[in-house]
């Protein structure tokens, strides 16, 4: 199995910081690499398919790059709505592989 | 529009049978693959396995391998998710989720582009 690894495992900023997550994979996954976004209570939302391709209605402060075992995730100035969980997962192989998650909270 | 709606909240005991379930509407249901997630409290995203609702093909992470049973109505556009025996280890919520591909033949270029609310499942004696 692909295992999934994010760091920080929990983030505190500011709005209007700019914040970047980490993402290995425990072998290279190309770029098939997908992130998503999971408010308190709510189901998780895609933001970034691919590495770096912005799922549509995503605001383009999100951003996503990397390939092979390591991606990051970026987000460019922090707004209230983005203090959430953010997970990586690999759609490279079976089986489907999620990080642990990044509590990213307010300062 | 896309939607995925999920059957309500399930309290029930050790040794109770259960199936929860995902209507899909606004796509093709027949056509795309329904990936279920398991999230236990406070805890991350766990793959539990996927249907293709055309023909009923399934797919099960080894880790919920006989442990879950999960099937699809295509006539309805529903999925569906089942135990035979709950476990207090079973409490969750679980997810299902719309597998679109980027690319018609590849098995790799996919991501989870619609999520259901939702079904909290809670077991306690």
């Amino acid at each position: 199995d692909i295992q999934m690894t994010q760091s920080p495992s929990s983030l505190s900023a500011s709005v209007g910081d700019r914040v970047t997550i980490t993402c290995r994979a425990s072998q290279t996954i190309s770029n098939y690499l997908n992130w998503y976004q999971q408010r308190p209570g709510k189901a998780p939302k895609l933001l970034i398919y691919a590495a770096s391709t912005l799922q549509t209605g995503v605001p383009s402060r999100f951003s996503g790059s990397g390939s092979g075992p390591d991606f990051t995730l970026t987000i460019s100035s922090l707004q209230p709505e983005d203090f959430a969980t953010y997970y990586c997962q690999q759609s490279y192989s079976s089986p489907i592989t999620f990080g642990q998650g990044t509590r990213l909270e307010i300062k | 529009e896309v939607q995925l709606v999920q059957s309500g909240v399930e309290v029930k005991k050790p040794g109770d049978s259960l199936k929860i379930s995902c209507e899909g509407s606004g796509y093709s249901f027949n056509s795309y693959f329904i990936v279920w997630v398991r999230q236990m409290p406070g805890k991350g995203l766990e793959w539990v396995g996927t249907i293709y609702p055309g023909d009923s093909e399934t797919t099960h992470s080894p880790s919920f391998q006989g442990q879950v049973t999960i099937s699809a109505d295509k006539s309805i556009s529903t999925a569906y998710l089942q135990w035979s025996s709950l476990k207090a280890s079973d409490t969750a919520v679980y997810y299902c989720a719309r597998l679109l591909r980027f690319e018609k033949y590849s098995v790799s270029d996919w991501a989870l582009d619609y999520w259901g609310q939702g079904t909290l499942v809670a077991v306690s004696s």
